[in-house]
Protein backbone atom coordinates (compact mmCIF):
# COMPACT_ATOMS: atom_id res chain seq x y z
CA UNK A 1 0.00 0.00 0.00
CA UNK A 2 2.30 2.76 -1.22
CA UNK A 3 2.56 6.27 0.25
CA UNK A 4 2.32 9.68 -1.47
CA UNK A 5 4.95 9.05 -3.67
CA UNK A 6 6.95 12.41 -5.22
CA UNK A 7 9.80 12.43 -7.69
CA UNK A 8 12.47 13.36 -8.26
CA UNK A 9 13.44 13.93 -4.23
CA UNK A 10 16.23 16.41 -5.34
CA UNK A 11 16.27 18.29 -8.29
CA UNK A 12 18.80 20.75 -8.98
CA UNK A 13 18.26 23.40 -11.72
CA UNK A 14 20.59 26.86 -13.23
CA UNK A 15 18.39 30.31 -12.62
CA UNK A 16 16.33 30.18 -16.03
CA UNK A 17 15.52 26.78 -16.59
CA UNK A 18 12.27 24.81 -15.88
CA UNK A 19 11.32 22.69 -13.05
CA UNK A 20 8.93 19.81 -12.88
CA UNK A 21 7.69 18.27 -9.59
CA UNK A 22 5.65 14.98 -10.21
CA UNK A 23 2.98 13.85 -7.58
CA UNK A 24 0.85 10.39 -7.26
CA UNK A 25 -1.67 10.29 -4.55
CA UNK A 26 -1.99 7.49 -1.69
CA UNK A 27 -4.32 4.71 -3.99
CA UNK A 28 -8.06 5.82 -3.64
CA UNK A 29 -7.63 9.61 -2.75
CA UNK A 30 -9.05 11.88 -4.79
CA UNK A 31 -7.47 15.47 -3.22
CA UNK A 32 -4.13 16.41 -4.04
CA UNK A 33 -2.48 19.23 -2.07
CA UNK A 34 1.21 21.18 -2.81
CA UNK A 35 2.50 22.92 0.24
CA UNK A 36 6.37 24.70 0.06
CA UNK A 37 8.48 24.54 3.17
CA UNK A 38 11.50 27.43 2.95
CA UNK A 39 14.30 26.90 5.47
CA UNK A 40 13.46 28.09 8.96
CA UNK A 41 9.63 28.51 7.68
CA UNK A 42 6.50 26.32 8.57
CA UNK A 43 4.82 25.14 5.38
CA UNK A 44 3.09 27.27 3.07
CA UNK A 45 0.07 26.36 1.18
CA UNK A 46 0.30 26.55 -2.58
CA UNK A 47 -2.61 24.62 -4.31
CA UNK A 48 -5.07 22.43 -4.01
CA UNK A 49 -6.06 20.10 -6.74
CA UNK A 50 -8.55 17.31 -7.68
CA UNK A 51 -8.90 15.63 -10.70
CA UNK A 52 -8.44 18.11 -14.10
CA UNK A 53 -9.93 20.66 -11.41
CA UNK A 54 -7.93 23.75 -9.33
CA UNK A 55 -9.87 24.02 -6.51
CA UNK A 56 -7.74 26.97 -4.91
CA UNK A 57 -4.72 28.55 -5.87
CA UNK A 58 -4.25 30.86 -3.94
CA UNK A 59 -1.16 30.17 -2.95
CA UNK A 60 0.29 30.49 -5.95
CA UNK A 61 2.95 32.64 -6.90
CA UNK A 62 0.72 34.69 -9.89
CA UNK A 63 3.49 34.09 -12.60
CA UNK A 64 6.15 31.17 -13.57
CA UNK A 65 4.14 28.46 -10.95
CA UNK A 66 1.12 26.61 -12.61
CA UNK A 67 -0.71 22.75 -11.20
CA UNK A 68 -2.26 20.10 -13.12
CA UNK A 69 -3.75 17.01 -12.13
CA UNK A 70 -4.66 15.04 -14.88
CA UNK A 71 -7.35 12.51 -15.15
CA UNK A 72 -4.49 9.90 -15.63
CA UNK A 73 -1.12 10.13 -14.22
CA UNK A 74 0.43 12.21 -11.60
CA UNK A 75 -0.16 15.90 -10.27
CA UNK A 76 2.42 18.14 -11.74
CA UNK A 77 3.71 21.60 -10.16
CA UNK A 78 5.79 23.15 -12.30
CA UNK A 79 7.90 26.26 -11.91
CA UNK A 80 9.08 28.02 -15.21
CA UNK A 81 12.44 30.63 -15.72
CA UNK A 82 13.79 29.17 -11.80
CA UNK A 83 15.04 31.69 -9.24
CA UNK A 84 17.62 31.10 -6.60
CA UNK A 85 14.13 32.28 -4.48
CA UNK A 86 12.56 29.26 -5.65
CA UNK A 87 14.84 26.63 -3.88
CA UNK A 88 13.02 25.07 -1.26
CA UNK A 89 11.55 21.51 -0.52
CA UNK A 90 7.88 21.29 -2.09
CA UNK A 91 5.71 18.77 -0.40
CA UNK A 92 2.78 16.82 -2.05
CA UNK A 93 -0.23 15.27 0.14
CA UNK A 94 -3.17 13.50 -0.99
CA UNK A 95 -6.44 12.80 0.83
CA UNK A 96 -9.42 10.57 0.57
CA UNK A 97 -12.83 12.72 -0.94
CA UNK A 98 -14.43 14.52 2.31
CA UNK A 99 -11.63 14.72 4.51
CA UNK A 100 -9.63 17.87 3.86
CA UNK A 101 -7.72 17.84 7.22
CA UNK A 102 -6.26 15.05 7.74
CA UNK A 103 -3.20 14.63 5.19
CA UNK A 104 -0.81 12.13 4.14
CA UNK A 105 2.37 13.85 2.80
CA UNK A 106 4.80 12.83 0.60
CA UNK A 107 8.88 12.66 1.27
CA UNK A 108 8.87 16.14 -0.28
CA UNK A 109 11.07 17.25 -3.70
CA UNK A 110 13.79 19.63 -2.79
CA UNK A 111 14.57 21.99 -5.25
CA UNK A 112 18.07 23.52 -5.44
CA UNK A 113 18.63 26.58 -8.05
CA UNK A 114 22.23 27.46 -8.46
CA UNK B 1 -5.01 36.37 7.56
CA UNK B 2 -4.87 32.95 9.55
CA UNK B 3 -2.23 32.34 12.20
CA UNK B 4 -0.40 29.80 14.12
CA UNK B 5 2.39 30.08 16.62
CA UNK B 6 4.30 27.44 18.08
CA UNK B 7 6.51 27.33 21.27
CA UNK B 8 9.14 26.68 21.90
CA UNK B 9 10.78 26.92 18.71
CA UNK B 10 13.40 23.77 20.11
CA UNK B 11 13.65 22.02 23.01
CA UNK B 12 16.48 19.64 24.48
CA UNK B 13 15.15 16.83 27.10
CA UNK B 14 16.83 13.55 28.65
CA UNK B 15 15.50 10.28 28.23
CA UNK B 16 12.29 10.19 30.14
CA UNK B 17 11.29 13.48 30.61
CA UNK B 18 7.89 14.77 30.00
CA UNK B 19 7.34 17.81 27.50
CA UNK B 20 4.81 19.91 26.75
CA UNK B 21 4.56 21.55 23.53
CA UNK B 22 2.34 24.97 22.76
CA UNK B 23 0.38 26.26 19.80
CA UNK B 24 -1.89 28.68 19.73
CA UNK B 25 -3.75 29.95 16.53
CA UNK B 26 -5.47 32.92 15.28
CA UNK B 27 -8.32 31.97 12.40
CA UNK B 28 -11.47 33.55 11.19
CA UNK B 29 -13.23 30.11 10.84
CA UNK B 30 -11.82 27.20 12.86
CA UNK B 31 -12.60 23.93 11.12
CA UNK B 32 -10.12 21.81 13.03
CA UNK B 33 -6.47 22.02 14.69
CA UNK B 34 -4.20 19.11 13.83
CA UNK B 35 -0.85 17.98 14.99
CA UNK B 36 2.13 16.45 12.66
CA UNK B 37 5.49 15.06 13.98
CA UNK B 38 8.11 15.56 10.57
CA UNK B 39 11.45 13.66 11.29
CA UNK B 40 13.49 14.33 8.28
CA UNK B 41 11.08 13.50 5.34
CA UNK B 42 7.54 13.42 5.40
CA UNK B 43 5.55 15.22 8.00
CA UNK B 44 3.60 12.17 9.80
CA UNK B 45 -0.24 12.90 11.25
CA UNK B 46 -0.69 12.46 14.71
CA UNK B 47 -3.95 14.12 15.89
CA UNK B 48 -7.13 15.84 14.86
CA UNK B 49 -8.83 18.08 17.31
CA UNK B 50 -12.16 19.81 16.59
CA UNK B 51 -13.88 19.94 20.28
CA UNK B 52 -12.48 21.76 23.21
CA UNK B 53 -11.82 19.68 26.28
CA UNK B 54 -11.72 16.33 24.65
CA UNK B 55 -8.33 14.50 25.02
CA UNK B 56 -7.23 12.78 22.19
CA UNK B 57 -4.15 10.01 23.74
CA UNK B 58 -1.94 7.88 21.23
CA UNK B 59 0.78 5.70 23.53
CA UNK B 60 2.50 8.29 25.27
CA UNK B 61 1.32 11.11 22.82
CA UNK B 62 -1.44 13.16 24.12
CA UNK B 63 -3.09 16.27 23.23
CA UNK B 64 -6.11 18.41 23.98
CA UNK B 65 -7.59 21.74 22.67
CA UNK B 66 -9.59 25.31 23.78
CA UNK B 67 -11.17 27.06 21.74
CA UNK B 68 -11.85 29.80 23.78
CA UNK B 69 -8.28 30.41 24.91
CA UNK B 70 -7.63 29.66 21.19
CA UNK B 71 -4.75 27.15 21.75
CA UNK B 72 -3.57 23.75 21.94
CA UNK B 73 -1.00 21.41 23.87
CA UNK B 74 0.91 18.27 22.51
CA UNK B 75 2.15 16.11 25.77
CA UNK B 76 4.44 13.32 25.51
CA UNK B 77 5.78 11.24 28.60
CA UNK B 78 8.60 9.24 29.13
CA UNK B 79 10.55 10.77 26.06
CA UNK B 80 12.84 8.09 24.00
CA UNK B 81 15.65 9.01 21.57
CA UNK B 82 13.41 8.48 18.79
CA UNK B 83 10.43 11.04 19.42
CA UNK B 84 13.30 13.69 17.82
CA UNK B 85 11.31 15.41 15.46
CA UNK B 86 10.04 18.58 14.46
CA UNK B 87 6.49 19.02 15.81
CA UNK B 88 4.28 21.06 13.64
CA UNK B 89 0.98 22.30 14.44
CA UNK B 90 -1.77 23.18 11.90
CA UNK B 91 -5.12 24.94 11.52
CA UNK B 92 -7.56 24.49 8.83
CA UNK B 93 -10.47 26.67 8.47
CA UNK B 94 -13.66 26.20 7.21
CA UNK B 95 -15.93 27.77 4.78
CA UNK B 96 -14.98 26.93 1.41
CA UNK B 97 -10.96 26.62 2.27
CA UNK B 98 -9.04 23.57 2.19
CA UNK B 99 -5.77 25.18 2.90
CA UNK B 100 -3.68 24.26 6.78
CA UNK B 101 -2.10 26.40 7.85
CA UNK B 102 1.25 25.77 9.87
CA UNK B 103 3.13 26.91 12.69
CA UNK B 104 7.15 27.08 12.19
CA UNK B 105 7.30 23.91 14.49
CA UNK B 106 9.36 22.80 17.68
CA UNK B 107 11.90 21.52 17.63
CA UNK B 108 12.47 18.37 19.87
CA UNK B 109 15.66 16.73 20.49
CA UNK B 110 15.62 14.03 23.24
CA UNK B 111 19.19 13.01 24.86
CA UNK B 112 20.07 9.51 26.55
Amino acid sequence: NAGVMQNPRHLVRRRGQEARLRCSPMKGHSHVYWYRQLPEEGLKFMVYLQKENIIDESGMPKERFSAEFPKEGPSILRIQQVVRGDSAAYFCASSPAGRTGELFFGEGSRLTVL
Amino acid sequence: EDKVVQSPLSLVVHEGDTVTLNCSYEVTNFRSLLWYKQEKKAPTFLFMLTSSGIEKKSGRLSSILDKKELFSILNITATQTGDSAVYLCAVESGAGSYQLTFGKGTKLSVIP
